[in-house]
């Protein structure tokens, strides 16, 4: 069954440790998107690849990093976590074709608390 | 960049009522996407609007997209506690408008 994948679900972790978030997916997508989104608020695009080698920043500035060596994984690192990283991060898929619906696909995502 | 107003923040409703979320955007859109995010999950597409004035159901939920494409809403018949959650709008952005920009979201709490 295609499907998106992230790990860990929960992650409790102490400032300045190095952290990378896991997103992998089964659906062939070629476009994925990483969202910051504190509780009850709204979603914020900080990363996006639209295919091997590409990612580029999203509106929201994130010290995180990423990187798409392969079209179904899409890490998201922090090589320093503070406690203002503390938040849930969503990971989703878009289609390459356009098709009817241009929907995009959400992972269950990683709620990270930085002690 | 593209922004998009979502109004209300929250609703609170007794159960079997009505609810209404609403999203209006200053420029014409090519079309408008709605997501419902349960209490602790992810969001789930719902529904993409593209017509000038459609309106789509989904057994008690009704979209409709205005006639100038610039403004969408939800509408919920009789509500049941399983409608709990946040719904977001969302609308095309970036090059080639391959990501979303999110409305900040309605939070609906239904009383049983």
């Amino acid at each position: 069954e295609a499907d998106i994948y992230q790990t860990p679900r929960y992650l409790v972790i102490g400032t300045g440790k190095k952290i990378t978030l896991e997103c992998s997916q089964t659906m062939g997508h070629d476009k994925m998107y990483w969202y910051q989104q504190d509780p009850g608020m709204e979603l914020h695009l900080i990363h996006y690849s639209y295919g091997v080698n590409s990612t580029e920043k999203g509106d929201l500035s994130s010290e995180s990093t990423v990187s798409r060596i392969r079209t179904e994984h899409f890490p998201l690192t922090l090589e320093s976590a503070r406690p203002s990283h503390t938040s849930q991060y969503l990971c989703a898929t878009k289609s390459k074709t356009s098709g009817i619906y241009n929907e995009q696909f959400f992972g269950p995502g990683t709620r990270l608390t930085v002690l | 960049g593209q922004q998009v107003m979502q109004i209300p923040q929250y609703q609170h409703v007794q159960e079997g009522e009505d609810f209404t979320t609403y999203c209006n955007s200053s420029t014409t859109l090519s079309n408008i996407q709605w997501y419902k995010q349960r209490p602790g999950g992810h969001p789930v597409f719902l529904i993409q609007l593209v017509k000038s004035g459609e309106v789509k159901k989904q057994k008690r939920l009704t979209f409709q997209f205005g006639e100038a494409k610039k403004n969408s809403s939800l509408h919920i018949t009789a509500t049941q506690t399983t409608d709990v959650g946040t719904y977001f709008c969302a609308v095309p952005s970036g090059a080639g408008s391959y990501q979303l920009t999110f409305g900040k979201g309605t939070k609906l709490s239904v009383i049983p």
